[in-house]
């Protein structure tokens, strides 16, 4: 399985950009690097995804480096409200006909006023 | 609305007991998976589905069950070999076998305490 590694923690003022970087150096051609994040005691939430060019919609932006091996995921103008634990995972398509998702520990984003 | 439910959000139960969390989903996703977050923690794969009356274990699965009779019900049964059950289990599904392309929807979690 394609690995991700992301800092534990971040800070950022509220108004500013948050921007949260994640390597997955072992993705493979085909897997998709998706974020979510979860606020405290939620399910996680769907964000945003991508293959190899950058994404944009109505929450964030995702930016894929041209190798693939990293990509970061931009709040333009973070909020209070986008304190939460940020999550970046590889979706594998492990053996047979099933596919994973597998998380990491993820990046905990501390918007401040 | 379509969506995933989890139910119960919290659910106490005596040391040795088996208890078994509902997951029902309406979006008519192939696959479905369960997870287990502990405080502090990221989330662990305990056992996915792709498809009815197939499933496979995932990173955690030794003291869980898992069955998928229906394409919309996935329920995990916790069961009394299962050393540190309390936790926060969470419910996910996803459309499509191999279908990479497509995003997870959550539930809401079921909060599990055993005392």
């Amino acid at each position: 399985d394609a690995k991700t590694t992301q800092p534990p923690s971040m800070d950022c003022a509220e108004g500013r950009a948050a921007n949260l970087p994640c390597n997955h150096s072992t993705i493979s051609g085909n897997e998709y690097v998706y974020w979510y994040r979860q606020i405290h005691s939620q399910g996680p939430q769907y964000i945003i995804h991508g293959l190899k060019n950058n994404e944009t919609n109505e929450m964030a932006s995702l930016i894929i480096t041209e190798d693939r091996k990293s990509s970061t995921l931009i709040l333009p103008h973070a909020t209070l409200r986008d304190t939460a634990v940020y999550y970046c995972i590889v979706r594998v398509a492990s053996s047979g006909t099933a596919s994973k998702l597998t998380f990491g520990t993820g990046t905990r984003l501390q918007v401040t006023l | 609305d379509g969506g995933i439910t989890q139910s119960p959000k919290y659910l106490f139960r005596k040391e040795g007991q088996n208890v078994t969390l509902s997951c029902e989903q309406n979006l008519n996703h192939d696959a479905m998976y369960w997870y287990r977050q502990d405080p502090g923690q990221g989330l662990r794969l305990i056992y996915y589905s792709q498809i009815v009356n197939d499933f496979q274990k995932g990173d955690i699965a030794e003291g869980y069950s898992v069955s998928r009779e229906k394409k919309e019900s996935f329920p995990l049964t916790v069961t009394s070999a299962q050393k540190n059950p309390t936790a926060f289990y969470l419910c996910a599904s996803t459309r499509g076998m191999g279908q990479l392309n497509t995003e997870a929807f959550f539930g809401q979690g079921t909060r599990l305490t055993v005392v």
